[in-house]
């Protein structure tokens, strides 16, 4: 299994709702990361995860919460987002860091209304 | 001035043209990737390389540490390779932790 897997595909949600992105891998690896891309844009780094633990966190504001509840998981938390925050959100993961291959989901493209 | 410097920005081909698509970057790199991009989000990375020369079927990604120039090549295009194709660097971050700096993508057309 090489996949990492995004749920959901789309999401819609207004300024005051609170959602979240999932982020699944079976691949055994233990860097895990979240991107935002920005329509004809390259991705931007917002978090990565290393063994379970918060190792970057690229000053992305405080209504973006990320979690890793274990190894193969990551969430990510919304709440009172704004319209300009509508983009493409990539999961990404590697077996250790940067130093590997990456392995890229297909993304939650989320609008806020 | 960007870090990471892609060209060109967008190309058009005819079906089996070879195809070359540049990245210069200013920066010191540890590794640099070449990632595909579909329409519709999902990346695949296609090559992961710090010198010389990778192949994988039709395509062929090579890397000049001291030029700071990396080019990808696609031989025999098909336009199931019509996607977006970024070039991004590793390099060194505050706190010894790296970071992947991405280039703005060349966006490929292979007409049928």
């Amino acid at each position: 299994d090489t996949e990492v897997t995004q749920t959901p595909k789309h999401l819609v949600m207004g300024m005051t709702n609170k959602k979240s992105l999932k982020c699944e891998q079976h691949m055994g690896h233990r860097a895990m990361y979240w991107y935002k891309q920005k329509a004809k844009k390259p991705p931007e780094l917002m978090f990565v995860y290393s063994y379970e633990k918060l190792s970057i966190n690229e000053s992305v504001p405080s209504r973006f919460s990320p979690e890793c509840p274990n190894s193969s998981l990551l969430n990510l938390h919304l709440h009172a987002l704004q319209p300009e925050d509508s983009a493409l959100y990539l999961c990404a993961s590697s077996r250790t860091g940067f130093v590997e291959k990456l392995f890229f989901g297909s993304g939650t493209q989320l609008s806020v209304l | 001035k960007n870090e990471v410097e892609q060209s060109p920005q967008n190309l058009t081909a005819q079906e089996g043209e070879f195809i070359t698509i540049n990245c210069s970057y200013s920066v010191g790199i540890s590794a640099l990737h070449w990632l595909q991009q579909h329409p519709g989000g999902g990346i695949v990375s296609l090559f992961m390389l710090s010198s010389g020369k990778k192949k994988h079927g039709r395509l062929i990604a090579t890397i000049n540490i001291q030029e700071k120039h990396s080019s990808l090549h696609i031989t025999a295009s098909h336009p199931r390779d019509s996607a977006v194709y970024i070039c991004a660097v590793r390099r060194g971050a505050q706190g010894g932790s790296e970071k992947l700096v991405f280039g703005k993508g060349t966006k490929l057309t292979v007409n049928p």
